[in-house]
């Protein structure tokens, strides 16, 4: 079963500060990796697409990376600000399904 | 603007009654999904459609339908048969295949009175 963790699964921070969120999969048959946020009782909202041929990508103050010999990926989210604060996801895709996990909830601190 | 619309936002079930959320988008998009949201667990995927007139059931079908008779439109029917149906529902949709990026709709917080 394919599954995905999530580390911290919580991360109240300063504002201004740069942070990592950390993302493993079981599975190491990973196609692309997509990161979302989450805003409490909101849909999700896609913020990189990883291609299954690259190694990373950056939108802005985003970057993340995916090692797929290992099954990880991390988002990097540099001088963080409160409106960064959400819940960050990083579902496994497969075939016809994306597996989630429960998410990192990030809080920016003014 | 293009994206994805679910409604209503909100949605009360009596026992023993059907109910249709809706689902549409005007993105073009081939592939659509729905998601069920429970507290502290991750997303799981009820049913999803490739194309017109075609779906197929996900981890968690039971309980549920859909239709697909319009590229735009992918309504879920939470029937009776469902005993434990309160929770968020985010229906999403992809230009072709799951690997692309995904869109979410806003979704639908169905309680049941």
């Amino acid at each position: 079963k394919q599954e995905v963790t999530q580390i911290p699964a919580a991360l109240s921070v300063p504002e201004g500060e740069n942070l990592v969120l950390n993302c493993s999969f079981t599975d190491s048959a990973i196609y692309n990796l997509q990161w979302f946020r989450q805003d409490p009782g909101k849909g999700l909202t896609s913020l990189l697409l990883i291609q299954s041929s690259q190694r990373e990508q950056t939108s802005g103050r985003l970057n993340a990376s995916l090692d797929k010999s290992s099954g990880r990926s991390t988002l990097y989210i540099a001088a963080s600000q409160p409106g960064d604060s959400a819940t960050y996801l990083c579902p496994q895709t497969g075939a016809n399904n994306l597996f989630f996990g429960t998410g990192t909830r990030l809080t920016v601190i003014p | 603007d293009g994206g994805i619309t679910q409604s209503p936002k909100y949605l009360f079930r009596k026992e023993g009654q059907n109910v249709t959320l809706s689902c549409e988008q005007n993105l073009n998009h081939d592939a659509m999904y729905w998601y069920r949201q429970d507290p502290g667990q991750g997303l799981r995927l009820i049913y999803y459609s490739q194309i017109v007139n075609d779906f197929q059931k996900g981890d968690i079908a039971e309980g549920y339908s859909v239709s697909r008779e319009k590229k735009e439109s992918f309504p879920l029917t939470v029937t009776s048969a469902q005993k434990n149906p309160t929770a968020f529902y985010l229906c999403a949709s992809t230009e072709g295949r799951m690997n692309e990026k995904l869109f979410f709709g806003s979704g639908t917080q169905l309680s049941v009175l």
